[in-house]
């Protein structure tokens, strides 16, 4: 069964700074790891998707890696501003199908200004 | 514009009461999934349907049923026999080919039971 963990829960940096947020999973036999944004009492909104056949993907000031080989991913944001904060949340498929997902409990990052 | 809508946003039930939430989208997506999300837990799943009249339990299918007879609708009915329905309930869809299916979610219901 697949096991997603995100280290640190939590996370709170000045605004301007580069940051990492890290996503670790079990099982390596996946079709694509996704990155979701989530504001609070809304809906997930997807950042980035990275399929198994690359390594890294990148939106604007965003970019996700990711190494099967060690089951993990990282979500980097360049330049970090107060609309930056929010729940960021990755997701991988287990090797049952890319149907069934299972999500990280999030990183909540806050951006001070 | 293509997108996932859910309503209500927020629903309040007495408990021992059935409550159906409805989840519909246009974005021609084949799968749809329903999510429960808790304080502190991940999103967890309910249901999901990859066609048409066919649907599969989750990891946390007791105490909910769901239909799926239409493609772009996927409603959701939390049933007295579920024992903890206070939470945050997430409906996504994704296109059904094997190795892109990014989902997309709506905004979420957010369910009260007293």
């Amino acid at each position: 069964k697949q096991e997603v963990t995100q280290i640190p829960a939590a996370l709170s940096v000045p605004e301007g700074e580069n940051l990492v947020l890290n996503c670790s999973f079990t099982d390596s036999a996946i079709y694509n790891l996704q990155w979701f944004r989530q504001d609070p009492g809304k809906g997930l909104t997807s950042l980035l998707l990275i399929q198994s056949s690359q390594r890294e993907q990148t939106s604007g000031r965003l970019n996700a890696s990711l190494d099967k080989s060690s089951g993990r991913s990282t979500l980097y944001i360049a330049a970090s501003q107060p609309g930056d904060s929010a729940t960021y949340l990755c997701a991988a498929p287990g090797s049952g199908g890319y149907q069934k997902v299972t999500f990280g409990t999030g990183t909540k990052l806050q951006v001070i200004p | 514009d293509g997108g996932i809508t859910q309503s209500p946003k927020y629903l309040f039930r007495k408990e021992g009461q059935n409550v159906t939430l409805s989840c519909e989208q246009n974005l021609n997506h084949d799968a749809m999934y329903w999510y429960r999300q808790d304080p502190g837990q991940g999103l967890r799943l309910i249901y999901y349907s990859q066609i048409v009249n066919d649907f599969q339990k989750g990891d946390i299918a007791e105490g909910y049923s769901v239909s799926r007879e239409k493609k772009e609708s996927f409603p959701l009915t939390v049933t007295s026999a579920q024992k903890n329905p206070t939470a945050f309930y997430l409906c996504a869809s994704s296109t059904r080919t094997g190795t892109a299916a990014e989902q997309y979610f709506g905004p979420g219901t957010r369910l009260t039971v007293t």
